[in-house]
């Protein structure tokens, strides 16, 4: 069965450091995995995907992520994270890539805390 | 405003009663998801939606929970005789196509209270 894991709860960067939050995924067949953010009382917005094609995948706010196949991981990162980037992170992966439906399977969620 | 709309963002009701969740995809986007979040949780799938048609309802619980997508106006999530372990964040999502590599657009929410 596909599944997604975020290894940790939460994260501490402080302001103008480099930020990576981790996410290792199981899946049959060739992945389609996505990261949202989300503030608080708000929905999920979209950041980035990885459908096929170059590792790196660069997305919005200046978030970018690392589709690794033999590890099974798509870490998110930031150079150089901003008060601002504070916020619940998720990652999603599509049940049914190859086929032409599907829904997202979500990981817990990582707690992204940015201090000054 | 051309997002998914979600209303109402918060409803409060009593545990028997009915509750009505409506959603607006974004204009253009035919295919229509649901997602409930339980506290310090992510999101688990409800039900996916075309219009007129119920696609995957694997994540709905058999009883109580419906959802419809009719060709005017909103998708609906109806709980019946709601109880306190419905109390959740339900969320609402679109999509242009149901193809794999196409992302889902979320709603704020609507947070349902069951006292």
């Amino acid at each position: 069965a596909q599944s997604v894991a975020q290894p940790e709860d939460q994260v501490n960067v402080a302001e103008g450091n480099p930020l990576t939050v981790k996410c290792t995924y199981s899946v049959s067949g060739n992945p389609y995995l996505f990261w949202y953010v989300q503030y608080p009382n708000r929905g999920l917005q979209f950041l980035l995907k990885y459908i096929t094609g170059d590792n790196l995948v660069k997305g919005s706010y200046g978030f970018e992520a690392e589709f690794n196949k033999s590890q099974t991981s798509f870490h998110l990162k930031k150079p150089s994270a901003l008060v601002s980037d504070s916020a619940l992170y998720f990652c999603a992966v599509r049940e049914n890539p190859e086929g032409s439906q599907g829904n997202l399977i979500f990981g817990k969620g990582t707690k992204l805390s940015v201090k000054p | 405003n051309a997002g998914v709309m979600q209303n109402p963002r918060h409803l409060v009701r009593r545990r028997g009663q009915e509750a009505r969740l409506r959603c607006s995809p974004m204009k253009g986007h035919s295919h229509v998801y649901w997602y409930r979040q339980l506290p310090e949780e992510g999101l688990k799938f409800m039900v996916y939606l075309q219009k007129e048609n119920i696609i995957d309802e694997s994540g709905m619980p058999k009883e109580r929970f419906s959802a419809e997508f009719p060709k005017e106006g909103p998708s609906i999530l109806r709980i019946q005789q709601v109880v306190r372990g419905d109390s959740a964040a339900y969320f609402c999502a679109s999509s242009f196509s149901g193809g794999g590599n196409q992302p889902q657009h979320f709603g704020d929410g609507t947070r349902l209270s069951i006292l």
